[in-house]
């Protein structure tokens, strides 16, 4: 069974440009969740899908945003990108939800810089 | 939010156990613990869980405190291999799916 894929693995945006990162899960997973990793920050919750619904999200700002599609592959987009969205964006998909004893299975991440 | 307390680094030698604490004092009855450990250049990958009882798998092993306040994971013989970042954390209905900073181990001969 394939493991969970994002695209693209590496990308460089300047300040007030856009994003949009994709992730496939696991097949027959229906929870996609996403994560940025800063250096000194460890991993910081951005929002979680079930079946098209966000049930989480975390303490981020407005400019980021996602959804879930009906074959449970997710978007992220970040707008008006500032240095600081400069991080590896790690999404992780589960069967189930959160709340549940199921495990996260995490994909390979991809490096955003922004200049 | 559900959070979590892990020493920044912890160092161990190479066939030595090793014991790598969390303090989750936020944890509701149903809530699992959660570990998970990212190698250099990769995304976390799932260690071990469990909910009150201590648990053990080929990986390693969880120790979970009577009040379910803090839990421990045990590798009996770290390796080289073992060198990462670990990540503890617990998920429930109240709680989100959070992170600490984690636990850098670093291994030597």
């Amino acid at each position: 069974k394939a493991g969970v894929t994002q695209t693209p693995r590496y990308l460089i945006k300047t300040r007030g440009q856009q994003v949009t990162l994709s992730c496939s899960p696991i097949s027959g997973h229906r929870s996609v969740s996403w994560y940025q990793q800063t250096p000194g920050q460890g991993l910081q919750f951005l929002f979680e899908y079930f079946s098209e619904t966000q049930r989480n999200k975390g303490n981020f700002p407005g400019r980021f945003s996602g959804r879930q599609f009906s074959n449970s592959r997710s978007e992220m987009n970040v707008s008006t990108l500032e240095l600081g969205d400069s991080a590896l964006y790690l999404c992780a998909s589960m069967f189930g939800y959160s709340g549940t004893q199921e495990t996260q299975y995490f994909g390979p991440g991809t490096r955003l810089l922004v200049l | 939010d559900a959070k979590t307390t892990q020493p920044n680094s912890m160092e161990s030698n190479e066939e030595e156990p090793v014991h790598l604490p969390c303090n989750h004092s936020t944890i509701s009855g149903t809530d699992y613990i959660h570990w998970y450990r990212q190698l250099p250049s990769q995304g976390p990958e799932y260690v071990i869980h469990g909910l009150t009882s201590n648990v053990n798998n080929r990986m390693a092993s969880l120790a979970i405190a009577e009040d379910r306040k803090s839990s421990t994971l045990i590798l009996h013989r770290a390796t080289l291999r073992d060198a990462a970042v670990y990540y503890c954390n617990h998920t429930g209905t109240a709680s989100k799916l959070t992170f600490g900073t984690g636990t850098r181990l670093q291994v030597t001969l």
